[in-house]
């Protein structure tokens, strides 16, 4: 599976989106994105994952640039119970594990 | 449905002695998974379970640990001869297996070796 690259830490104000980019330059055709969250002393949650087209759900938004290089989280509206962890992974389809990387610390401020 | 249930989710042992932690992934989720994460370090993979198949494991499950799913249902993580670097969160998530779907995960069971 294809090696991500996050930024370790980013703050982010109350109400406001928050962008969480994420770099894998080597992904390959088969390989999805997956973004999960890990909220302090509990396991990972699912967010999101897309393979070349933007997704939405009620969490958040996935844009893929068109080279899928690179991807971005999005939280439309960040509450304070959205900081957490944000782990960005790319695994290919029927993969049998995730990766975990270090993940990017969001802390959403006041 | 109750999602995934660890159990204990807090132990504290001796080094030395054998510890035994008990996943219950969602009901009708044919792969389960078991990951170990040290403080401030992302999850880390240990093994996985196609029903009662183990199929992969990770050079860090040492001979000391050892993992069981009879009958594709729950699943054991053991640990035996404790050290005190096996202290970490230990994570179970389980899957239905179909292609690019999603993995869910329990809270986890802290183990702290003393």
């Amino acid at each position: 599976d294809a090696k991500t690259t996050q930024p370790p830490s980013m703050d982010c104000a109350e109400g406001r989106a928050a962008n969480l980019p994420c770099n894998h330059s080597t992904i390959s055709g088969n390989e999805y994105v997956y973004w999960y969250r890990q909220i302090h002393s509990q396991g990972p949650q699912y967010i999101i994952h897309g393979l070349k087209n933007n997704e939405t759900n009620e969490m958040a938004s996935l844009i893929i640039t068109e080279d899928r290089k690179s991807s971005t989280l999005i939280l439309p509206h960040a509450t304070l119970r959205d900081t957490a962890v944000y782990y960005c992974i790319v695994m290919r389809a029927a993969g049998n594990k995730l990766t975990f990387g270090g993940g990017t610390r969001v802390l959403v401020k006041p | 449905d109750t999602g995934v249930s660890q159990d204990p989710r807090h132990k504290i042992t001796k080094r030395g002695q054998n510890v035994t932690f008990r996943c219950d992934p969602i009901s009708e989720h044919n792969r389960l998974y078991w990951y170990r994460q040290t403080l401030g370090q992302g999850p880390e993979f240990l093994t996985y379970f196609q029903n009662e198949a183990q199929l992969e494991k990770s050079r860090l499950l040492s001979d000391r640990f050892s993992a069981e799913r009879p009958k594709g249902s729950f699943s054991t993580l053991e640990i035996q001869r404790t050290e005190q670097g096996d202290s970490a969160m230990y994570l179970c998530a389980s899957s239905d297996g179909r292609g690019n779907t999603e993995a869910f995960f329990g809270q986890g069971t802290r183990l702290t070796v003393v």
